[in-house]
């Protein structure tokens, strides 16, 4: 079926801890994945994007994990801070021939405790 | 510099009227997407925009919805005969181009009465 889901929809963790959200897709023609961040009342931000060719890219206290073998996406975030509490999206693009068109997971709410 | 534009920022209009949102993708993007989100939900992708090709409507729910973009910039989705079921908020995004990050606007809330 279409679909991408997250395993948890609740996260919360202690201020300077680091933060594994995951996420599990279902089309193994997917060749594009991305991670949003949606604050409350705002539109998602992008965080990091990974193409299929590669297994792990890693952006500012940022880092995602890409297994194709099992269809599992991990965002870490390290020594997580108050700003990064939100709502975290992952999101894939359906290979070759598509139309660009993204689809999300129902997204992860990541609590920073201070 | 810019990101996307949307308007207006909130909407309430009553069941059985038509309603229009507007959106103002980067400039030089080509690439133009309509999303909807329920709340507390994740997106709900509805159509797609590149360049001059045919847009792909296939996440359109009904044939309510429709959408233009013109000269390849502004777009506009429109919902006629609005539901209470169409409640929720409208994000717009751009891209470069395909298989490129999505930026998105701020989104419209709409709420039918």
């Amino acid at each position: 079926g279409e679909s991408v889901g997250l395993h948890l929809p609740t996260l919360s963790v202690q201020e300077g801890d680091n933060s594994i959200i995951n996420c599990a897709y279902s089309n193994s023609a997917s060749d594009y994945f991305i991670w949003y961040k949606q604050e409350s009342g705002k539109g998602p931000q992008f965080i990091i994007d990974i193409r299929s060719n590669m297994d792990k890219r890693q952006g500012q206290r940022v880092t995602v994990l890409l297994n194709k073998t099992v269809k599992h996406l991990s965002l870490q975030i390290a020594a997580t801070q108050p700003g990064d509490s939100a709502v975290y999206f992952c999101a894939e693009n359906r290979g070759s021939g598509n139309t660009g068109k993204l689809i999300f997971g129902q997204g992860t709410t990541l609590q920073v405790k201070p | 510099g810019a990101g996307v534009s949307q308007s207006p920022s909130n909407k309430v209009t009553e069941k059985g009227k038509d309603v229009e949102l507007r959106c103002d993708p980067i400039s030089g993007h080509t690439a133009l997407y309509w999303y909807r989100q329920s709340l507390g939900q994740g997106l709900e992708f509805l159509i797609y925009f590149q360049g001059n090709s045919a847009p792909d409507k296939s996440g359109l729910p009904s044939d309510r919805f429709s959408a233009e973009r013109t000269g390849g910039s502004v777009s506009t989705l429109t919902i006629q005969r609005t539901q209470q079921e169409d409640s929720a908020v409208y994000l717009c995004a751009s891209s470069l181009n395909r298989n490129y990050e999505q930026y998105f606007g701020p989104g419209t809330r709409l709420t039918v009465t």
